[in-house]
């Protein structure tokens, strides 16, 4: 079984410019996790999708960043325009209940912004 | 708020010698307890896991016990192994929740 994949794995952009993450989880897996860390900090949750909903996006640093789950299955996550401190990885993770004990992790997208 | 706490990194170790990485935590609910491992160039891997005190959650010969009386979960593994090293995150997560709340992570080197 594949395990999540997330695309690009390593991004350098320049600021303002944008950036589309993605992010494909497990098959059958209804919720998808977005995380981030910055400049070697704590992973910190970003949203949570249960389908193509959003359950909770408390995490979401401001509006310049948009998640998408379009049709239930990957989802993307936009940062327009970028800035120097979106720096960091972002990391996907699925699950197949909500409040299921584990969430499969994908490598990771390493962002970096110039 | 939840928190966790793990002792900062860079830890080298020579092969063969004792691991412990200190991790403790506080939760407004009752937790579980994770050991998370991000090997290079991979992504993150459960390591193990303990879902209530004094349970132990052992994988790979790294082991961790879920003491609530002091609120810790220190990472402990006898015998290290150069194949070992990597980032280690400590994380808990609210039983019934869906966020897990990480530590910083602790880098280990294991040097030949």
């Amino acid at each position: 079984e594949a395990g999540v994949t997330q695309f690009p794995s390593h991004s350098v952009i320049e600021k303002g410019q944008t950036v589309t993450l993605r992010c494909d989880p497990i098959s059958g897996h209804d919720n998808l996790y977005w995380y981030r860390r910055v400049m070697g900090k704590e992973i910190k949750f970003l949203l949570h999708f249960v389908k193509e909903s959003k359950q909770d996006e408390s995490g979401m640093p401001n509006n310049r960043f948009l998640a998408e789950r379009t049709g239930g299955t990957y989802s993307t996550l936009k940062v327009q325009p970028a800035e120097l401190e979106d720096s960091g990885v972002y990391f996907c993770a699925s699950s197949y209940r909500t409040g299921d004990n584990e969430q499969f992790f994908g490598p990771g997208t390493r962002l970096t912004v110039l | 708020g939840d928190s966790v706490t793990q002792m900062e990194g860079p830890v080298t170790l020579s092969e063969e010698a004792f691991l412990t990485i200190n991790c403790t935590y506080t939760a407004t609910g009752y937790p579980s307890l994770f050991w998370y491992v991000q090997y290079p160039g991979e992504g993150l891997q459960l390591l193990l896991k303990a879902t209530k005190a004094d349970d132990k959650g052992s994988n790979k010969g790294f082991e961790a016990t879920y003491r609530k009386e002091t609120t810790s979960f220190h990472l402990e593994k006898g015998s290290v192994q150069v194949s070992d090293s990597a980032v280690y995150f400590c994380a808990l997560k609210i039983i019934g929740t869906y966020k897990y709340i990480f530590g910083t992570g602790t880098r280990l080197k294991v040097l030949a």
